[in-house]
């Protein structure tokens, strides 16, 4: 099984609506992640957590918000969905103990908003 | 502010070495980190170097020099598998916080 898991892994939806990307994760990581990555782009920080309380924006968190339910569990919702959210998302984690700079990314979700 | 350059492609043939440069500007710098994404798939960490100099991993080595804020990637014995992204990212303004640059796509031909 993977370590990472991401649901759904694929999405279409419509703009205005409101939806939820989940991720699981069986490392035992207590830090978590979510990227988006555009096309020829690299991925961009929406928002990371190091721990069940503490939660932090990222680069481009605007229409974003998340929810740490429990250690293995971080969703990313858009409130709104809006066309160019259109993207690639990935969840990530990593372990403190292991040092920065190394993470480990879930499969991803084509998000697709019409 | 932040930002990292890296070339958006490099071709290599099989069997050859290619290296992939990363300049960066930063502040808080703790380490360069390299990743590696086939089309379709996941990032994969490859390497991280906190201290200047090579680190070395079966075919991959991944250098640092602080003092000039660069880093690269080398690539040896290059496979067609090899084929894919390669993105450099930096731990800057907090620990186990990353960014990415761009990435530079690599084709190995035969």
């Amino acid at each position: 099984d993977a370590d990472v898991t991401q649901t759904p892994r694929n999405r279409i939806t419509k703009t205005g609506k409101r939806i939820m990307l989940e991720c699981s994760q069986t490392k035992g990581h207590d830090r978590m992640y979510w990227y988006r990555q555009d096309p020829g782009l690299g991925l961009r920080l929406i928002y990371y957590s190091f721990d069940v309380k503490d939660i932090n924006k990222g680069e481009i968190s605007d229409g974003y918000s998340v929810s740490r339910q429990a250690q293995a569990k971080f969703s990313l919702s858009l409130e709104s969905a809006i066309p160019n959210q259109t993207a690639l998302y990935f969840c990530a984690t990593s372990d403190r103990g292991q040092g920065p700079g190394t993470q480990y990314f879930g499969p991803g979700t084509r998000l697709l908003v019409l | 502010g932040q930002s990292l350059e890296q070339p958006s492609e490099v071709t290599a043939v099989e069997g050859a070495i290619v290296q992939i440069n990363c300049t960066y500007q930063t502040s808080g710098f703790y380490g360069l980190s390299w990743y590696q994404q086939h089309d379709g798939g996941a990032p994969t960490f490859l390497s991280y170097n906190a201290l200047d100099g090579l680190e070395e991993t079966g075919r991959f080595s991944s250098f640092l020099s602080r003092s000039d804020s660069y880093g690269y990637l080398l690539l040896q014995e290059l496979q067609m598998k090899d084929s894919a992204s390669y993105f450099c990212a930096v731990s800057s303004g907090g620990y186990n916080k990353l960014i990415f640059g761009a990435g530079t796509r690599l084709a190995v031909h035969p």
